[in-house]
């Protein structure tokens, strides 16, 4: 089982559209419609921003939107703010249930 | 509101047991139909998951620590338990406990606990 593959960094200024991908295998982002992502800033708890793939908890911005093609699931985030800079990961179902989550991508807004 | 909370030792010596709990307030462990799972940071690094205890009492771990690893409850306490045998300085991290529930994702999460393993 390994780690779903996400860039280290990615950056935008204010008002730009980021994307970050989270490319895993046939095994687990392949096969299930079951990728989340979740927000993390630094000493805070992880939070859901998307299940599902493309769906939005009640409460999160429209900002962040979700969407997979092949083994490659990504996280797009419209129109950047501040506030959005923190670290994302990206987490799938991978069979048997048992899960496996991204390595992490730290987001900038210059 | 679903909260949880873990607590543990915070410093534990190589090769022995981590054993962390998780307390579970505003739902009751027994009536729910949450997975209760584990994951941790080690410092530095991401996310791993660590494993799942589902409503039927089944559990599910990361293969990379299954032969080292339980997770258990106690309902009349509303506790989690996760135990982490003969561990290394590889077992340093922050430990969460999450929710997960219909949204199919880990949907509620504790602020977490740090282990340090060192001697």
């Amino acid at each position: 089982q390994s780690a779903l593959t996400q860039p280290a960094s990615v950056s935008g200024s204010p008002g730009q559209s980021i994307t970050i991908s989270c490319t895993g295998s046939s095994s687990d982002v392949g096969s299930y419609n079951l990728v989340s992502w979740y927000q993390k800033y630094p000493g805070k708890a992880p939070k859901l921003i998307i299940y599902e793939g493309s769906e939005r908890p009640s409460g999160v911005s429209y900002r962040f939107s979700g969407s997979k093609s092949g083994n490659t699931a990504t996280l797009t985030v419209s129109g950047l703010q501040a506030e959005d800079e923190a670290d994302y990961y990206c987490c799938s179902y991978a069979g048997s249930s048992t899960y496996v989550f991204g390595t992490g991508t730290k987001v900038t807004v210059l | 509101q679903l909260q949880l909370q873990e607590s543990g030792p915070g410093l534990v010596k190589p090769s022995e047991t981590l054993s962390l709990i998780c307390a579970v307030s505003g739902a009751s462990i027994s009536a729910s139909t949450y997975y209760w799972g584990w994951i941790r940071q080690p410092p530095g690094a991401g996310l791993e998951w660590i494993g799942n205890l589902h409503y039927d009492g089944r559990t599910y771990f990361n293969p990379s620590l299954k032969s080292r690893v339980s997770i258990s409850v106690d309902t009349s306490r509303n506790y989690v338990y996760l135990r982490l045998t003969s561990v290394t300085a590889a077992d340093t991290a922050l430990y969460y406990c999450a929710g997960y529930g219909d949204f199919d994702s880990f949907d509620v999460w504790g602020q977490g606990t740090m282990v340090t393993v060192s001697s």
